[in-house]
Formats: C-alpha cells, structure tokens, sequence
C-alpha cells in the first residue's frame, strides 16, 4: 500500500530555517520528491531524494531516511516568497503518490 | 511546447452536464498523467499514459470519468454526467522519466459544478 504523512500547516519567520518532516510507507520504493506549491498555481520540483541523506540546493535541502521511511525538507533564509504549499511524494510501483502537502506561512 | 498546457483554465457547469479537459503536454515526453486536487486534499491519481502502452486507470473514480491521448501527445479528461462532488482542479504532467526528473504540472483546470 501507499501512505504518506506531513504536518498540514506551519509558521515560521522571515530569515529563519523551518524543516517539514514527512513520513511514507511505499511499496517498491524507489525515491522521494519534493514539490512547491504556490495557491492557484501548479506543483514545481524542488528535489528528489533516492539514496540516504542530506542533499543541498541553495536555501533548500532535503534528507532520507530509507529505513525509517523518512524524509524532510528544510528550509533556510526563509523569505515571504518561500509562503506555499510543500508537497512531499513517494515514488514507488505506482504513480507519484503525494501526501496533502504542508502550508508554510512566513511572517515578518 | 515550453511547458505542459492545460484548457480551459477554468470551466463551471451544470450538475448532469459532460465536460472536457484538454492536456498539451511538453513535447517529447512520454508519459503523461492526470491527478485532481481538492480542498484540502492531496492530489489523487488518476490515469496514467505511457508511449503506446494501455493506460493505467486504476485511480478513475467511477465510469463517468474516461480519458484518451491521441498521437502518443495531447490527452483529454471527459466527465459525463458531472457531480458537485467532482468540483476540484484537475491538474495534468508530463515526464520523460518519473523516477528521476519528476513531473512537470501544468497549470490546471478547476472545475466547478454547480
């Protein structure tokens, strides 16, 4: 089966870090994207995660976890542009399956 | 095209009414799926095609719900009978390979029933 977990809204404050934790439980796991959704707009990548750890891209980084069916997005420098969903999606024998995704709001 | 591209951008109908959605996705790409968003839901598969393999429809919601890609390239989503319930935006992306780049969303069509 398919399962995917993440916090459905969080706060944060303009130039801190913020991490969104997600949780799966994928048959035939083969990797887990991040994306960014911003209201009224479609989905755009962010990252993709197939091995265990941390990856870095600018102000976001994303880990694994493959035995604890784990992940998170972090977040630095936040900037009121960086307001938006974050969808978390496990890829796995079927379709992207994507959790609800987690409304980040940052507030000055 | 530059990006997947998806008509109309909005569409409201009438309870009962058919309805079609049109996906132009990037050109090249093989695979091309459709998944709806609702209120505070995630995004729900819904079919999947890939070159000229039988489509994957094991997320259609009921047999009012079809879709077809012509040409290995633009797909369409058709509704009959629509139900307030099928409110939502019915968002459709491309890939050339799902496991590593992801998809590319376009930008989606939000239905309304009324």
């Amino acid at each position: 089966g398919q399962n995917i977990d993440q916090p459905t809204e969080m706060t944060a404050t303009e130039g801190a870090i913020v991490q969104i934790n997600c949780t799966y439980q994928t048959s035939g796991f083969n990797g887990l994207f991040w994306y960014q959704q911003h209201a009224g707009e479609a989905p755009t990548f962010l990252s993709y995660n197939v091995l265990d750890g941390l990856e870095e891209k600018g102000r976001f980084s994303s880990f694994l976890s493959r035995s604890k069916g784990y992940s998170y997005l972090l977040l630095k420098e936040l900037q009121m542009k960086d307001s938006a969903s974050y969808l978390c999606a496990s890829s796995g024998n079927t379709p992207l399956v994507f959790g609800k995704g987690t409304r980040l709001s940052v507030i000055a | 095209g530059a990006g997947v591209s998806q008509s109309p951008s909005n569409k409201v109908t009438e309870k009962g009414k058919d309805v079609e959605l049109r996906c132009d996705p990037i050109s090249g790409h093989t695979a091309l799926y459709w998944y709806r968003q609702s209120l505070g839901q995630g995004l729900e598969f819904l079919i999947y095609f890939q070159g000229n393999s039988a489509p994957d429809k094991s997320g259609l919601p009921s047999d009012r719900f079809s879709a077809e890609r012509t040409g290995g390239s633009v797909s369409t989503l058709t509704i009959q009978r629509t139900q307030q319930e099928d409110s939502a935006v019915y968002l459709c992306a491309s890939t050339t390979d799902r496991v590593t780049y992801g998809y590319t969303f376009g930008s989606g069509t939000r239905l309304t029933v009324v």
